[in-house]
């Protein structure tokens, strides 16, 4: 079974900085079957990226996803105060979640 | 705009069974193309996809709860519903509804997911 690992668990970046952010599977992720979300408190999550690296409908072009393999990222070239929230990949050929990491406020 | 949206108790007493339902507007389960999944988050913590179904009454669940969990789906209504029996305080959690693309018949991939609903809080206790 492929196992997520996210880091860092906790990520205290300013308004402005770079984020980046890693999803390291324990096998390698078929067909790029990788997503990533955004969850703000109390809310449901968003779908940001789908097949590692393609931005869903509405997602603004800071957010950028990279990666295939095992290794893949999640880049927000510059960050907006409504982006500080918890990220979580997805590995959807058997719909396992990452842990999340959290982006908060420095 | 696809909205969702989760009803049901939100109290469940230990070893009873779990019933949520998601009606879905504006657009329809009929149409096909996508799965309509059963998710769930323990408070505080991560994300556990619980199983699908598609318009046709196919479903596909996590092997982890596959014995207490049923799926089923009322096109009529526009609702598919979540089933999950013999609860424990494990089973407290946000359950959310979602809506994922298929993306290849041929094989079982679960999918990522597009729209959720706002989710609800079910508590097991007695």
């Amino acid at each position: 079974e492929i196992v997520l690992t996210q880091s860092p668990g906790t990520l205290s970046l300013s308004p402005g900085e770079r984020a980046t952010l890693s999803c390291r599977a324990s096998q390698s992720v078929s067909s790029s079957y990788l997503a990533w979300y955004q969850q703000k408190p109390g809310q449901a999550p968003r779908l940001l990226i789908y097949g590692a690296s393609s931005r869903a409908t509405g997602i603004p072009d800071r957010f950028s996803g990279s990666g295939s393999g095992t290794d893949f990222t999640l880049t927000i070239s510059r960050l907006e105060p409504e982006d500080f929230a918890v990220y979580y990949c997805q590995q959807y050929g058997s719909s396992l979640f990452g842990p999340g990491t959290k982006v908060d406020i420095k | 705009q696809v909205q969702l949206q989760e009803s049901g108790p939100g109290l469940v007493k230990p070893s009873q069974t779990l019933s949520l339902t998601c009606t879905v507007s504006g657009g329809s389960i009929s149409s096909g193309g996508y799965y309509w999944s059963w998710i769930r988050q323990h408070p505080g913590k991560g994300l556990e996809w619980i199983g699908y179904i598609y318009y046709s009454g196919s479903t596909y669940y996590n092997p982890s709860l596959k014995s207490r969990v049923t799926i089923s789906v009322d096109t009529s209504k526009n609702q598919f519903s979540l089933k999950l029996s013999s609860v424990t305080a494990a089973d407290t959690a946000v359950y959310y509804c979602a809506r994922g693309p298929v993306i290849t018949m041929i094989v079982v991939v679960i999918g990522y997911f597009d729209y959720w609903g706002q989710g609800t809080l079910v508590t097991v206790s007695s």
